[in-house]
């Protein structure tokens, strides 16, 4: 069955220092994987998505991520984090041959220090 | 631009009491899903539709049922609340089978049950 784990439950960096969040991923077929971001009150928006393209996906807002297959895993970074990047964020699965199973893992609220 | 619209936006229920929560998008789409978030547990899926008039069970669907009567609307009741589906309830939709699974989400619609 497929999973998808995040590593902190809270991160906390600098405003400026490398943002890292943590995501794996258990799937027996090639996954479709996907980041999103929620704001405080606000639904959940995308951030970027990996489909079997390139490796190396970028997003909105200076975020990228990089599909691992040997690790899988699909770590979100940000080399530089703004006070606006404070906010939860979750990585999702699909396998690709089955447009309705989405399994999102737990989140990482991510807080930015002055 | 609506895209995914939920009403209400918040409810307070009595033990036993039922709702509808409504949800409705403009985009088109083929799929539409029902999650509900509560602290440290991510998102967790209710039920879903692939279809008008079809509908299928997530990995939390007791104590809900859904309806998908036209292709723009998702409604999920609740017959008989309990306090432990106090929560803040997402619709979601997306493109269907040839769609990559990006969610686009509603605002959320947050329920307490006393």
């Amino acid at each position: 069955a497929q999973s998808v784990t995040q590593l902190g439950s809270h991160v906390s960096v600098s405003e400026g220092a490398l943002v890292l969040l943590r995501c794996n991923y258990s799937s027996s077929v090639p996954p479709y994987l996907f980041w999103y971001v929620q704001y405080p009150n606000q639904g959940l928006q995308l951030l970027l998505k990996y489909t079997s393209a390139a490796t190396l996906v970028k997003g909105i807002n200076g975020f990228e991520a990089e599909f691992k297959k040997s690790e899988t895993s699909f770590h979100l970074t940000k080399p530089s984090a703004h006070m606006s990047d404070a906010a939860e964020y979750f990585c999702a699965v699909r396998i690709y041959s089955s447009a309705s199973k989405i399994i999102f893992g737990s989140g990482t609220r991510l807080s930015i220090r002055p | 631009n609506a895209g995914v619209t939920q009403t209400p936006k918040f409810r307070v229920l009595k033990t036993g009491q039922s709702m509808t929560l409504l949800c409705a998008q403009d985009m088109n789409h083929e799929y539409m899903y029902w999650y509900r978030q509560d602290p440290g547990m991510g998102l967790r899926l209710i039920h879903y539709s692939v279809g008008e008039g079809t509908t299928a069970k997530g990995e939390v669907p007791d104590g809900y049922n859904v309806s998908r009567l036209k292709k723009q609307n998702f409604l999920l009741g609740l017959e008989s609340a309990a306090p432990s589906q106090t929560s803040v309830y997402f619709c979601a939709s997306s493109y269907g089978q040839a769609g990559t699974g990006e969610l686009f989400f509603g605002e959320g619609s947050r329920l307490t049950v006393l």
